[in-house]
């Protein structure tokens, strides 16, 4: 059974581009988190998902940033003209249906903005 | 809002054991949680506790719980290098709203 996977690991962009990151649930699993990890620093809530809809994005910036989980294929955030403080390591986590209580990470994309 | 709180360097020696500590603020929390974090790596879900349960035991590790101070403790008996790493404390509610502290970044020397 694989983990969470995301990918890509390492993103490079420069400031104004986009940033897609992608993360593909463990098997089985049907709700989707999004965190944030700026250096130094612990994780802080993006947003959560189930398949199709947003249940939870109080942790979302209220711009550039968005989120989805369709019915087929991966999560994706989307981060739209990036600045350098979005710099950071982004972690998608999954949980299975039913009881929620443990979350399961995938390895994290790195993003550096140049 | 939701506040967890940890000290965020400890060093000790190989062999000995360490404790890293946590404390939190919302009292409702139901599970808490230990996650370990390697250098360029994702988050790996060490332990849980349910917040009805003082004390959980898995091999070295041993979780406390004093749901009345909100303090959350983890030992790793006989520490190894290979412990090193950052430990984060996580609090949530049935599940969701997870809120994890800053990390702990544990150093075992040899």
């Amino acid at each position: 059974n694989a983990g969470v996977m995301q990918n890509p690991r390492h993103l490079v962009r420069r400031r104004g581009q986009e940033a897609r990151l992608r993360c593909s649930p463990m098997k089985g699993h049907s709700h989707v988190y999004w965190y944030r990890q700026l250096p130094e620093e612990g994780l802080k809530f993006m947003v959560y998902l189930q398949k199709e809809n947003i249940i939870d994005e109080s942790g979302m910036p209220k711009e550039r940033f968005s989120a989805e989980f369709p019915k087929e294929g991966p999560s994706i955030l989307r981060i739209q003209q990036v600045v350098r403080g979005d710099s950071a390591a982004y972690f998608c986590a999954s949980s299975p249906e039913g009881p929620r209580n443990i979350q399961y990470f995938g390895a994290g994309t790195r993003l550096s903005v140049l | 809002g939701e506040d967890v709180e940890q000290s965020l360097f400890l060093s000790v020696r190989e062999g000995d054991s360490s404790v890293i500590n946590c404390t939190y603020t919302d009292s409702s929390s139901t599970y808490l949680y230990w996650y370990k974090q390697e250098p360029g790596a994702g988050l790996q879900l060490l332990t849980y506790i349910f917040s009805n349960m003082d004390m959980k035991q898995d091999q070295r590790l041993t979780v406390l719980l004093n749901k009345k101070d909100k303090h959350l403790s983890l030992r790793i008996a006989d520490t190894q290098t290979g412990d090193s790493a950052i430990y984060f404390c996580a609090e949530s509610l049935y599940g969701q709203n997870f809120v994890f502290g800053p990390g702990t970044r544990l150093s075992v020397l040899p």
